[in-house]
């Protein structure tokens, strides 16, 4: 157990719609890392933000957005979903910034769009 | 930019012989070297990293990996593998302040057979 927790697990829903994936970092990191893993693209960062601060994105898609919360929870927010949005998605905490020497994953969540 | 390449998609190998995993990475700074394990429907776990010092470097359940500047590479190796061994490795790099970010290979799937 890496001490992160990702919620939902399973997530099944429609082209079209909103979802909003939840994160919560080890006790004491600040850092909050985004990665979508698919089989045609393999693991992309998405973005990272660190003590409420979005510090760096990846090839995020503008109908994608996150945010972290003064708690230190992560959300990120899929809206007009497509079906190539279909993937896992994994959130990572880091107790650094800057450099991240190691870097905890959640279990992720694994978002169907039918 | 940087860019990791995991030379072999899948490796097949036999129950306590021993295996390399492939990674070659581009990057025009220095950069930092991981090595991840996915185990089925599971998140990533850290194996080890190289951070600077010895080029050889001792993870978790037995695997080791060097890093090798002038052909930059940093495969991972383990003398005798085990079934429990099968799961699929990715290889990251992250470069120094750029907040951490992973850039990972394609992943190279293990399956260690009876």
């Amino acid at each position: 157990d890496s001490g992160v927790t990702q919620t939902p697990k399973h997530l099944i829903t429609a082209t079209g719609q909103r979802v909003t994936l939840r994160c919560s970092p080890r006790s004491g990191d600040l850092s909050v890392y985004w990665y979508q893993q698919s089989l045609d693209q393999g693991l992309q960062f998405l973005i990272h933000y660190y003590n409420g601060e979005e510090r760096a994105k990846g090839n995020i898609l503008e109908r994608f957005s996150a945010q972290q919360f003064p708690d230190l929870h992560s959300e990120l927010n899929l809206s007009s979903l497509e079906l190539g949005d279909s993937a896992l998605y994994f959130c990572a905490s880091s107790s650094q910034t800057g450099v991240s020497y190691e870097q905890y994953f959640g279990p992720g969540t694994r978002l169907t769009v039918t | 930019a940087q860019s990791v390449t995991q030379l072999d998609s899948q490796v097949p190998v036999f129950e306590e012989a021993p295996v390399e995993l492939r990674c070659n990475y581009s990057s025009s700074v220095s950069v930092y070297l991981f090595w991840y394990v996915q185990y089925p429907n599971q998140g990533l776990q850290l194996l080890l990293k190289y951070l600077s010092g010895s080029t050889l470097v001792k993870g978790i359940n037995g695997f080791e990996a060097e890093f090798n500047k002038s052909q930059t590479s940093f495969h991972l190796r383990k003398p005798s593998v085990h079934i429990s061994d099968t799961a699929e490795y990715f290889c990251a790099v992250s470069r120094y302040n750029q907040g951490g970010k992973l850039i990972f290979g394609q992943g190279t799937e293990l399956s260690v057979k009876p």
